[in-house]
C-alpha cells in the first residue's frame, strides 16, 4: 500500500524558513508525473501551492512565487517543501498529494507547522 | 485565483440526500471538466470521492455522484449515513498547470 507521510519542524520563528518533506512509501516515487502541495489554514479550506515532477520541473501557485520552492529527490525517494519569510498566515497543516490525470488521488495526512515566537 | 465557493456546511437525517454546490468560474470549473471531491476526516489523509466531474474511483460508494453545470459543480451523497459525517472539499484544474480548491463544508449527519 502506498503512503505519503509528512513530516516537519512543527514549530517555526516569523520570518524564518518552514521546510516539510514527503517520504514515498510502497512505491517509486518517479512512477508518478507530478506531486503537489496543499496547505489547510486552521479554520479554513485548503489552498494548492505548487506541484513538480519527478525531474525537478515546477509550477508554482502565484502568490507565493518568490517564497517557495519545491524539490524532490528519488534517492530518498522524498519530495521537500521550503517556504521562505514565513508569517503566523503560514500556519497550517502541509499535505503532500500525488496526481492522477487532473486530479489528485492520494493523500498524506499531513503535517502541522506553526509559525510563532 | 479565488477559491471555488462551498457552503460552509450541509446536514442531514441517516437515509436522505444532500447535495453541496462548489462555484467557481469560466476559467476553472466552467472551464474544464476536471473537478474533484474529496471527503476529510480532521486528522487523516483526504480522500478522492470523485473526478472529472462524475467518475467515481475505485471502491468509492456510488452513493456519491458528482455533476457540473456552467460554473458550478455539485456533491449528490444519497442515502447518508453516520459515517459521512466529515468535511467535503471540491478542487477544479484551473489552466497553466495550477489548480484551485473550495472552501470546504462540514457535513453533519443528524
Amino acid at each position: 500500500q502506498v503512503q505519503v507521510p509528512e513530516s516537519g519542524p512543527g514549530l517555526v520563528e516569523p520570518s524564518g524558513t518552514l521546510s516539510v518533506t514527503c517520504g514515498v512509501s510502497g512505491d517509486s516515487l518517479t512512477r508518478t508525473n507530478w506531486w503537489s502541495w496543499v496547505r489547510q489554514s486552521p479554520g479554513k479550506g485548503l489552498e494548492w501551492l505548487g506541484q513538480i515532477d519527478q525531474d525537478g520541473g515546477t509550477n508554482y501557485s502565484p502568490p507565493l512565487r518568490g517564497r517557495v520552492t519545491m524539490s524532490v529527490d528519488k534517492s530518498k525517494n522524498q519530495l521537500s517543501l521550503k517556504l521562505t519569510s514565513v508569517t503566523a498566515a503560514d500556519t497550517a497543516v502541509y499535505f503532500c498529494a500525488r496526481h492522477s490525470g487532473f486530479s489528485h488521488d492520494l493523500w498524506g495526512q499531513g503535517t502541522m507547522v506553526t509559525v510563532s515566537s | 485565483q479565488s477559491a471555488l465557493t462551498q457552503p460552509a456546511s450541509v446536514s442531514g437525517s441517516p437515509g436522505q440526500s444532500i447535495t453541496i454546490s462548489c462555484s467557481g468560474t469560466s476559467s476553472d470549473v466552467g472551464g474544464y471538466n476536471h473537478v474533484t471531491w474529496f471527503q476529510h476526516h480532521p486528522g487523516k489523509a483526504p480522500t478522492r470521492i470523485i473526478y472529472d466531474v462524475n467518475k467515481w474511483p475505485s471502491g468509492v460508494s456510488n452513493r456519491f455522484s458528482g455533476s457540473k453545470s456552467g460554473n458550478t459543480a455539485s456533491l449528490t451523497i444519497s442515502g447518508l449515513q453516520t459515517e459521512d459525517e466529515a468535511d467535503y472539499y471540491c478542487s477544479s484544474y484551473a489552466g497553466r498547470s495550477t489548480y484551485v480548491f473550495g472552501t470546504g463544508t462540514k457535513v453533519t449527519v443528524l
